[in-house]
């Protein structure tokens, strides 16, 4: 497709469950970002991936989020055991290479309940 | 990585120019300066962005400062659409992670 797609849209889960995410990275674009943003407030670098460098996994804020990048194009984040301050909206972004020209999808929103 | 700091909002009337002023006094030689904006339920979009000359585009003009620690985005003819609330962010040549502040919430008045 022509933008960075993300699913689903909105997700109500149970507090302790398991959650993936997922993102459609624009074609070609060799660089993948997780964004996580609270009610009202900026955005949270998570994770980044770089071709098939190793990710930098620095903002992820605990051992429950992980995420992947499968053949260099669709990630997935998952959240495992969710909390209700996991609620957020969740939004990736894809760059030709890293550094330069973001492209956001529109997230998904994550509620817990 | 170097911070930046903007107002938490500002207003605008329609059809008015707008300027959005960002500090950044830590800023390095190498990094760049870059504006995005988030519309009301959308992920940000790119806007423009410059390291020492000023730079327009289509969307806005970027007017940095001479000493490069504080830098203007300047919305020419301010749309109900340009509602959103843009970020200023600071990246250096080959590093890639944005850090996104609170940014300042634009508000167009009709």
């Amino acid at each position: 497709g022509a933008g960075v797609s993300q699913s689903p849209s909105n997700k109500v889960t149970e507090k302790g469950k398991d959650v993936e995410l997922r993102c459609d990275p624009i074609s070609g674009h060799t660089a993948l970002y997780w964004y996580r943003q609270s009610l009202g407030q900026g955005l949270e670098f998570l994770i980044y991936f770089q071709g098939n460098s190793a990710p930098d996994k620095s903002g992820l804020p605990s051992d429950r989020f992980s995420a992947e990048r499968t053949g260099g194009s669709v990630s997935t984040l998952t959240i495992q055991r969710t909390q209700q301050e996991d609620s957020a909206v969740y939004l990736c972004a894809s760059s030709p290479s890293g550094g330069y020209g973001y492209t956001f999808g529109s997230g998904t929103r994550l509620t817990v309940v | 990585d170097a911070k930046t700091t903007q107002p938490n909002s500002m207003e605008s009337n329609e059809e008015e120019p707008v300027h959005l002023p960002c500090n950044h006094s830590t800023i390095s030689g190498t990094d760049y300066i870059h504006w995005y904006r988030q519309l009301p339920s959308q992920g940000p979009e790119y806007v423009i962005h410059g390291l020492t000359s000023n730079v327009n585009n289509r969307m806005a003009s970027l007017a940095i400062a001479e000493d490069r620690k504080s830098s203007t985005l300047i919305l020419h003819r301010a749309t109900l659409r340009d509602a959103a609330v843009y970020y200023c962010i600071l990246s250096s040549s080959g590093t890639y992670k944005y850090i996104f502040g609170t940014g300042t919430r634009l508000k167009v008045l009709a």
